[in-house]
């Protein structure tokens, strides 16, 4: 069974730094893209990054670009989000997701890390 | 960025009606379109990809349909656990992108 299970979110203050975690398990791993998709309080989805499976090519959404960084270790079936320069906007559930995959779809979804970034 | 719209916003239904919400995008995405549902405090779950193709384990009752820029999904036989919200994805450029969801509602 495909599991995904994120950690590491909190409070945090405008301007502080957090790193999300995703372990994953029920499947290979280093054989699949991975992404991190957020959704803020009581609004819909947004794309936040992508990484390859080995790492070599990466991707994110322009809101995110200098401050948040992917990163992946295939040896520990872990997916990592380290979010610097936080902001109020950043505020959301953050979801671990296999993909893209079939049609550069989203097949398999973490149950989320709620990240809240207020003074 | 390709620009992801649905409709309706919201919609309201009887269990047994046949539905369909439209999602139209700002550039053709061939078929590289994703349709998710959404519960409440839930991950959105994934029910179509390629415009069409149904997820395994996804009952037969949703169906997906359209290429270029229009395209439609279909609940025929809503069922009680079907009320939720869906959303479309592009999966044709980064960044991808999401309609703002279609929150579907007992009548």
């Amino acid at each position: 069974e495909v599991q995904l299970v994120e950690s590491g979110g909190g409070l945090v203050q405008p301007g502080g730094s957090l790193r999300l975690s995703c372990a994953a398990s029920g499947f290979t791993f280093s054989s699949y893209w991975m992404s991190w998709v957020r959704q803020a309080p009581g609004k819909g989805l947004e794309w936040v990054a992508n990484i390859k499976q080995d790492g070599s090519e990466k991707a994110s959404v322009d809101s995110v670009k200098g401050r948040f960084i992917i990163s992946r270790d295939n040896a520990e079936n872990s997916l990592y989000l380290q979010m610097n320069s936080l902001r109020a906007e950043d505020t959301a559930v953050y979801y671990c997701a296999r993909g893209p995959a079939n049609w550069g779809s989203f097949d398999y979804w973490g149950q989320g890390t709620l990240v809240t970034v207020s003074s | 960025d390709i620009q992801m719209t649905q409709s309706p916003s919201s919609l309201s239904a009887s269990v047994g009606d046949r539905l369909t919400i439209t999602c139209r995008a700002s550039q053709s995405i061939n078929s590289y379109l994703n349709w998710y549902q959404q519960k409440p405090g839930k991950a959105p779950k994934l029910l179509i990809y390629a415009a069409s193709s149904l997820q395994s384990g996804v009952p037969s009752r949703f169906s997906g349909s359209g290429s270029g820029t229009d395209f439609t999904l279909t609940i025929s036989g809503l069922q009680p656990e079907d009320f939720a919200t869906y959303y479309c994805q592009q999966s044709y450029s980064t960044p991808y992108t999401f309609g703002q969801g279609t929150n579907l509602e007992i009548k």
